[in-house]
């Protein structure tokens, strides 16, 4: 059973556009989500979390909206740039629990 | 840098060869992980090790034996694998989750393991 869910396994955006990364999960539990960034032949790298008692976070270009009712959650990058194509994880956990990963889903930003 | 460094990068090895991967951490964490990524999988976590401790083992196969000598090292011991083990093994450290909730982890840069 996956908890953690990333339907779309690749999106492409063109440069100065908004990307939206999109993931959906079951698990009421969880209360701590995060997102991954990984290139290729690299780990993946902590972009931006959000606790579930916030409903949006935003760090530069990145923003990170959950809503708790539909078990969503979703990365939005404005402006896209080409150095964002990359796999992007969505990642959960309860407080004191292991961090459960989606499949990711590979953004590929174009002139 | 993410101050998490894992050797080798690379490694191929039969399937009645022994093997370890390490895993060294320079950021003062307490909590140590390892993650297997196959294609078209989610990460899948393998085994916790909380304050030198073993506090989570994911079912994972006894031809994979990890051990934490201290704090900042984690090794995966690899002993007559199969093909299908084949993967990138990722290495991550973070505080100790259960003390702060922040569940924030730094990842290596993984080991690609092939294995024929």
């Amino acid at each position: 059973d996956q908890q953690v869910k990333q339907n779309s396994p690749s999106l492409s955006v063109q440069e100065g556009r908004i990307s939206i990364l999109n993931c959906d999960y079951t698990n009421s539990m969880f209360d701590y989500f995060l997102w991954y960034k990984k290139y290729p032949a690299e780990g993946p790298t902590f972009l931006i979390s959000i606790s579930s008692i916030k409903d949006k976070n935003e760090d530069g270009r990145f923003t990170v909206f959950l809503n708790k009712s539909a078990k969503h959650l979703s990365l939005h990058i404005v402006p896209s740039q080409p150095g964002d194509s990359a796999v992007y994880f969505c990642a959960a956990s309860a407080r004191t629990d292991k961090l459960i990963f989606g499949t990711g889903t590979r953004l590929q930003v174009f002139p | 840098e993410t101050g998490v460094t894992q050797t080798p990068r690379h490694l191929v090895m039969g399937m009645t060869n022994k093997k370890s991967l390490k895993c060294e951490q320079h950021l003062g964490h307490n909590a140590m992980y390892w993650y297997k990524q196959s294609a078209k999988k989610p990460l899948e976590l393998m085994f916790v090790y909380s304050l030198e401790e073993r506090v989570e083992n994911n079912s994972v196969p006894s031809r994979f034996s990890p051990e934490c000598p201290n704090s900042s090292h984690l090794f995966l011991h690899l002993h007559t694998l199969q093909p299908e083990d084949s993967a990138l093994y990722l290495c991550a450290s973070s505080q100790d989750q259960t003390s702060t909730g922040n569940t924030e982890a730094f990842f290596g840069q993984g080991t690609r393991l092939t294995v024929v």
